[in-house]
């Protein structure tokens, strides 16, 4: 079946923008993820969302990010006002459920802030 | 946070070898994983050992796990240009943590 997709898979814009990430999860995947990965560094966890339960927003690095999810399918990340430390690629997961399932990761989004 | 640390950072062989890497983890753990990574995007996972096995195998990757130790090992045996990318290990968790793993470069 289909994987994790992401898009777009690249981005570059403008500081000060806004920008709209988009993940399509496995279906049938309760939980999703969102990550971010500065270049050369490990992984810094966002947000999850696992079914209806309010999402776990503890990563977030500021309020100029935001997530939303739909159900149990499609999440967007929002980056209002980006700024060039926002550049770095970001990279949705996907679980069967919560509580520590194997996650399984979409290609990512990398975006660059001029 | 439950994090794995990879060592060494990075490592370059000649296809054909075997290519051993490491990881360290501090807190206990029900279940490790190793995850590899091409060309800084999409992150696959390899393969998950879980905290009662020693060993694991899948293909040419072989996977021991020391719960004494709070260590992992990740073997790939018979490397192939292909197998080039960043790997990464880390405890199965809610939310994953990861270090800056090791890069392995096979050379032709």
């Amino acid at each position: 079946g289909a994987g994790v997709s992401q898009s777009p898979s690249n981005k570059v814009t403008e500081k000060g923008k806004d920008v709209e990430l988009r993940c399509d999860p496995i279906s049938g995947h309760t939980a999703l993820y969102w990550y971010r990965q500065r270049l050369g560094q490990g992984l810094e966890f966002l947000i999850y969302f696992q079914g209806n339960s309010a999402p776990d927003k503890s990563g977030l690095p500021s309020d100029r990010f935001s997530a939303e999810r739909t159900g149990e399918s499609v999440s967007t990340l929002t980056i209002q006002r980006t700024q060039q430390e926002d550049s770095a690629v970001y990279l949705c997961a996907s679980s069967l459920g919560g509580s520590a399932d194997t996650q399984y990761f979409g290609p990512g989004t990398r975006l660059t802030v001029l | 946070s439950q994090q794995g640390e990879e060592d060494p950072q990075a490592l370059s062989i000649q296809e054909g070898e075997n290519a051993t890497m490491n990881c360290s983890y501090k807190t206990s753990i029900n279940n490790l994983q190793w995850y590899r990574q091409n060309s800084g995007r999409g992150l696959v996972h390899l393969i998950l050992i879980r905290s009662n096995e020693r060993e694991k195998h899948s293909g040419r990757l072989r996977v021991t796990l020391d719960t004494s130790k709070k260590s992992s090992s990740l073997l790939i045996t018979a490397s192939r240009a292909a197998d080039t990318a960043s790997y990464f290990c880390a405890p199965l968790a809610q939310k994953l943590v990861f270090g800056q793993g090791t890069r392995l470069t096979i050379n032709p």
